[in-house]
């Protein structure tokens, strides 16, 4: 069974870096795409971007300029990045598992919990 | 950038059939936009019903299907549970940048 754990700060000041990882585990992260949504409080669900286990990166046009993704699958993890926060970026932050279909990223699986981060001062 | 919608709110009998669908602002939803389904309750992680159109994950039980019906992605509830009530969001991609609709708020009543 495959699990999925988030971690970072709950707390992040205006105009500096959101970190997250996530720990990936019961399962090889090789030939998956690793996914970041998020979820405002109380809103929808927004994608951040995704990464292939081979570094291979697609990121939401509306962040783009703000998000990095990386992956590390010797230690089973991957992390997210997004620089400059505003308070719209306080969300339920979920890291998610995607099979592929051939090169498309289709088989969406496993999620996270989720983890909280407010942006304020 | 492309919008999907989504019925804000639908209601449906307990043992009843409904279909929730997800629409397209750039016009008909097909398979290549390999639409799926998850179903979130409140305090919980969305889980994944449904994925590329109709495929279901071990997890997904039988009473819940997708389809493209009418130019939409469709999910289809067939004999309501109390525990169906959710929120059900769609997603679509669009050349590898996904997009979510809004969700619809199923109430089991």
């Amino acid at each position: 069974q495959v699990q999925m754990q988030e971690s970072g700060p709950g707390l992040v000041k205006p105009s500096e870096t959101l970190s997250l990882s996530c720990s990936v585990s019961g399962g090889s992260m090789n030939n998956y795409f690793w996914t970041w949504i998020r979820q405002p409080p109380g809103k929808g669900l927004e994608w951040i971007g995704y990464i292939y286990s081979s570094g291979s990166t697609n990121y939401n046009p509306s962040l783009n300029s703000r998000v990095t993704l990386s992956v590390d699958t010797s230690k089973n993890q991957f992390s997210l990045n997004l620089n400059s926060v505003t308070a719209a970026d306080t969300a339920v932050y979920y890291c998610v598992r995607v099979g592929r279909k051939g090169s498309k990223p289709t088989n969406i699986d496993y999620w996270g919990q989720g983890t909280l981060v407010t942006v304020s001062s | 950038q492309a919008v999907v919608t989504q019925e804000p709110s639908l209601t449906v009998s307990p043992g009843g059939t409904v279909t929730l669908t997800c629409g397209s602002s750039t016009g008909a939803v097909a398979s290549g936009h390999y639409p799926s389904w998850f179903q979130q309750k409140p305090g919980q992680a969305p889980r994944t019903l449904i994925y590329d159109t109709s495929n279901k994950h071990s997890w997904t039980p039988a009473r819940f299907s997708g389809s493209l019906l009418g130019g939409k992605a469709a999910l289809t509830l067939s004999g309501a549970q109390p525990e169906d009530e959710a929120e059900y969001y769609c997603l679509l991609s669009y050349s590898g940048a996904w997009m979510f609709g809004g969700g619809t708020k199923l109430t089991v009543l």
